[in-house]
């Protein structure tokens, strides 16, 4: 069974970081691109950040650029999130999410796996 | 970056009517780069189309995408209690990835 599991959530100061990860099972983990897609609840999906399956092409949206860091682990099948300098407004759930696209050299696609996420609340 | 643009905000239909959701984005999404989910309450997204018209796997044939360009549109027909959801549509024409604000389908 193809199965995506997030970990690392919880209730965080503003300012402070936090390590979101994602264990990876039933796929080749190695082969696709991994993402990381936010929803604050009761709103809509926001993407968060992109990394290819061999980690040389990587995005973030403009919301996280230079305080998040995606990262990956294809020894490990783990996708991880670096989130610093957390605001209240990255107050989320935080979804891991499988790229469609089988070793894909170009852009990102769409997402045909989710995990079922994990809850961020950065308040003081 | 693309911008998407869902309407209605809401839609209202009973069990067995058809619907039909739309998604305008700001430029070209060439024929096919746009994706359609539903999410439930409490649940993740779920892909149901993907390259504007292809059904993905397990999705029943009631759901019907089209359109191309920058006008997209998910047709439900006969819906099922199980319909009753959030429809979000997505592109990937270029990064970063865009989802458009949702489209609530309630039984009237």
């Amino acid at each position: 069974e193809v199965q995506l599991v997030e970990s690392g959530g919880g209730l965080v100061q503003p300012g402070m970081s936090l390590r979101l990860s994602c264990a990876a099972s039933g796929f080749t983990f190695e082969e696709y691109a991994m993402h990381w897609v936010r929803q604050t609840p009761g709103k809509g999906l926001e993407w968060v950040a992109g990394i290819s399956w061999h980690s040389g092409n990587i995005d973030y949206a403009d919301s996280v650029r230079g305080r998040f860091t995606i990262s990956r682990d294809n020894a490990k099948n783990s996708l991880s999130l670096h989130m610093g300098s957390l605001r209240a407004e990255d107050t989320a759930f935080y979804y891991c999410a499988k790229d469609s696209q089988v070793m894909t050299t170009v852009t990102f696609w769409y997402l045909d796996i989710w995990g079922r996420g994990t809850l961020v609340a950065v308040s003081s | 970056e693309i911008v998407l643009t869902q309407s209605p905000d809401t839609l209202s239909l009973s069990p067995g009517e058809s619907g039909a959701l739309s998604c305008r984005a700001s430029h070209s999404l060439s024929t096919k780069y746009l994706a359609w989910y539903q999410q439930k309450p409490g649940q993740a997204p779920r892909l149901l189309i993907y390259d504007a018209s292809s059904r993905a796997a397990g999705i029943p044939d009631r759901f019907t995408g089209s359109g191309s360009g920058t006008d997209f549109t998910l047709t439900i027909s006969r819906l099922e209690p199980e319909d009753f959801a959030v429809y979000y549509c997505q592109q990937y024409v270029n990064s970063p990835l865009t989802f458009g604000g949702g489209t609530k389908v309630e039984i009237k």
